[in-house]
């Protein structure tokens, strides 16, 4: 499986957007960036997800570098619910089944 | 509908009893997933179910064992654990057993304390 690295953790303020980096420099050519992010005392819950564009819904943005090597979850307008750990997966090649959880970001936010 | 739903919550159990998870949903998905996580520390994959087969054993103890006895519902049956298994078990689902451009959702977890 491909690996993601991730910094341990962030720190940001209520209201402000938030850039959680994600470097995946053995990505292959058919992995999905995915992300999930896990609130205290809750499973997982996806976030976003792309191949090479950047993709937008009402959660988040996530913006792919050009030689896919490295992705950025953009949370545009940081909320205190929004303070979680936050997973960047790499979905593995077509008909992979499995989502590796790496260590992922913890994100705390200031109000 | 887009709950996956895990009961019970929390579980205490001695290490010669036998109990079992359980975890239900009714999004059509026909792939569903076991995880454990301990504490402060990222989901492990245990096993899948795709189209209520076994397709994936992470080389998990025996003292576990998964059943899908139809699309909807998982179990997770427990015998003879160790302090050590206690954790958080997690389980989710997808529409397909192919993860890669799709989403699971996963359910809330069962807290499993074995003494």
């Amino acid at each position: 499986d491909a690996k993601t690295t991730q910094p341990n953790s962030m720190e940001s303020n209520e209201e402000e957007p938030v850039h959680l980096p994600c470097n995946h420099s053995t990505i292959s050519g058919t992995d999905y960036i995915h992300w999930y992010r896990q609130l205290p005392s809750q499973g997982p819950e996806y976030v976003i997800h792309g191949l090479t564009s950047n993709v937008n819904n009402r959660m988040a943005s996530l913006a792919i570098a050009e030689d896919r090597k490295s992705s950025t979850l953009i949370l545009h307008r940081a909320t205190l619910r929004d303070a979680a750990v936050y997973y960047c997966i790499l979905s593995g090649s077509w008909g992979a089944q499995k989502l590796v959880f790496g260590q992922g970001t913890r994100l705390t936010i200031n109000p | 509908d887009t709950e996956v739903t895990q009961t019970p919550k929390h579980l205490v159990m001695g290490m010669t009893n036998k109990k079992s998870l359980k975890c239900e949903q009714h999004m059509g998905h026909r792939a569903m997933y076991w995880y454990k996580q301990k504490a402060k520390k990222p989901p492990e994959l245990m096993f899948v179910y795709s189209y209520e087969k076994l397709s994936i054993n992470e080389s998990v103890p025996s003292r576990f064992s998964p059943e899908c006895p139809n699309s909807s519902l998982l179990n997770l049956h427990l015998h003879a654990l160790q302090p050590e298994d206690s954790a958080l078990y997690l389980c989710a689902s997808s529409q397909e057993g192919r993860l890669t451009n799709t989403e699971a959702f996963f359910g809330q977890g069962t807290r499993l304390t074995v003494v």
